[in-house]
């Protein structure tokens, strides 16, 4: 099976932009979803595809895809905005089966 | 309240079976795969499995040997069952609505989540 990668931790200076990134080739036919998880919460969807923000989301969250990498961008990132996130997609490696893939998560925090 | 409340024994000893339900609260029931993902503690998101309306199934392969899912249409409610339990299996089990028949696979509404301790 295919896997999505993820970069351990990334820091942002308060009200800088940053880009959070997940790399596996099923990016290259399935788009990926992000879900930021807070300490002792559920994840919440924050972004999917290239253009689809959930309702409620603020909008200096936003997505993209080149290639295998599929890329979160926090554009002014807030303090609220420190949690992990994970990307998610699906593996495209066996069409036989039907596995839903998660990275191991990106650790942000904002300074 | 919230659209996906879940329950289920939250301490389990070796060998037993972990087994969780998830009620949902909302239109449409039969538009989507409702799926379970867990947590260990520390660590990252691990797709159990997921089932739709009609029953059909899919599961993680590192996981398919002791998991099932089933649905009860009637009630709009899904349940988990994990055989044969040991201490790698402790973690929050999350049920979640999903839009997986799709390029832009997604996971919108996320139950409360359910710490599962695995201790003899």
């Amino acid at each position: 099976s295919s896997e999505l990668t993820q970069d351990p931790a990334v820091s942002v200076a308060l009200g800088q932009t940053v880009r959070i990134t997940c790399q596996g080739d099923s990016l290259r036919t399935c788009y990926a979803s992000w879900y930021q998880q807070k300490s002792g919460q559920a994840p919440v969807l924050v972004f999917y595809g290239t253009e689809y923000r959930p309702s409620g989301i603020p909008g200096r969250f936003s997505g993209s895809t080149s290639g295998d990498t599929a890329s979160l961008t926090i554009s002014g990132a807030q303090a609220e905005d420190e949690a992990d996130y994970y990307c998610n997609s699906r593996d495209t490696s066996d069409k036989n089966q039907k596995l839903l893939l998660f990275g191991g998560g990106t650790k942000l925090t904002v300074l | 309240q919230g659209q996906l409340q879940q329950w289920g024994a939250g301490l389990l000893k070796p060998s037993e079976t972990l087994s969780l339900t998830c009620a949902v609260n909302v239109d449409s029931f039969n538009l989507y795969y409702w799926t379970w993902i867990r947590q260990p503690p520390g660590k990252g998101l691990e797709w159990i499995g997921e089932i739709n309306h009609s029953g059909r199934t899919n599961f993680n392969p590192s996981l398919k040997s002791r998991v099932n899912i089933s649905v009860d249409t009637s009630k709009n409610q899904f349940s988990l069952s994990l055989t044969s339990v040991t201490a790698a299996d402790t973690a929050v089990y999350y049920c979640v609505r999903g839009h997986t028949v799709t390029r832009f696979v997604r996971f919108d509404s996320w139950g409360q989540g359910t710490l599962v301790s695995v201790s003899s």
